[in-house]
């Protein structure tokens, strides 16, 4: 079975533009959650979904929005990129939300110029 | 409000030795899990362990355990027979049960394994 997918694995920006992150689930699972880490750091909550339906939203401006489809995929939108946003964007998805573990994908790896 | 601590920030294990990381945790919810993850240079985010905390036994899996302390409030990563694969940073993280929790993680542990 695949694992948690995300795309693309690079991008380069520059400042001002945005920018649109995309994560596939592992099969059946129904929630996904996006994480920022930036480099030396551990991640950072930015969202949850779960049944396409915000969850939960972490200390980030407005800038950044998500969404999830009926298929349980999501996207991540970031707009007005600032060079603070260059960072390691992750996705992970769980069977439900709550004290479950978390699978993660291998991340989008985002430069801002 | 959650916290999570990892208090070593770089550790050098010789190859086949065994290996505690470090963890304790803050929280005030009764029903909450704890989770270790392995991220390689590569990036990606590896999930190795689950504890919850009403679990009455330490998780086990493979080569790793959790030395689960509740009242310490202390969850500690134990790599047995350690292996050149094993070296890259380690994350303790932990999650409430509440609609609006979120994981939060630790600084992590960047572990060196000598051949």
């Amino acid at each position: 079975d695949a694992g948690v997918t995300q795309s693309p694995t690079h991008l380069i920006k520059t400042r001002g533009q945005q920018v649109t992150l995309r994560c596939s689930p592992i099969s059946g699972h129904k929630s996904v959650s996006w994480y920022q880490q930036v480099l030396g750091q551990g991640p950072q909550f930015i969202f949850q979904y779960y049944e396409k339906e915000e969850r939960g939203r972490g200390n980030f401006p407005d800038r950044f929005s998500a969404r999830q489809f009926p298929n349980y995929s999501s996207e991540l939108n970031v707009n007005a990129l600032l060079l603070g946003d260059s960072a390691l964007y992750l996705c992970a998805s769980g069977l439900e939300w709550g004290v479950q573990p978390q699978h993660f994908g291998d991340g989008t790896r985002l430069s801002i110029l | 409000a959650q916290k999570i601590t990892q208090t070593q920030p770089g550790m050098f294990v010789q190859e086949k030795e065994a290996v505690t990381l470090d963890c304790t945790y803050d929280t005030s919810d009764p029903s909450y899990g704890l989770f270790w993850y392995k991220q390689p240079s590569s990036g990606e985010m590896i999930f190795l362990i689950y504890q919850g905390s009403y679990d009455q036994q330490n998780a086990t899996e493979g080569r790793y355990s959790l030395n689960f302390q509740k009242a310490r409030k202390s969850a500690n990563l134990v790599i047995s027979a350690s292996q050149l694969g094993d070296s890259a940073m380690y994350f303790c993280a932990m999650r409430g049960k509440n609609r609006d929790d979120k994981i939060i993680f630790g600084k992590g542990t960047r572990l060196h394994i000598l051949p």
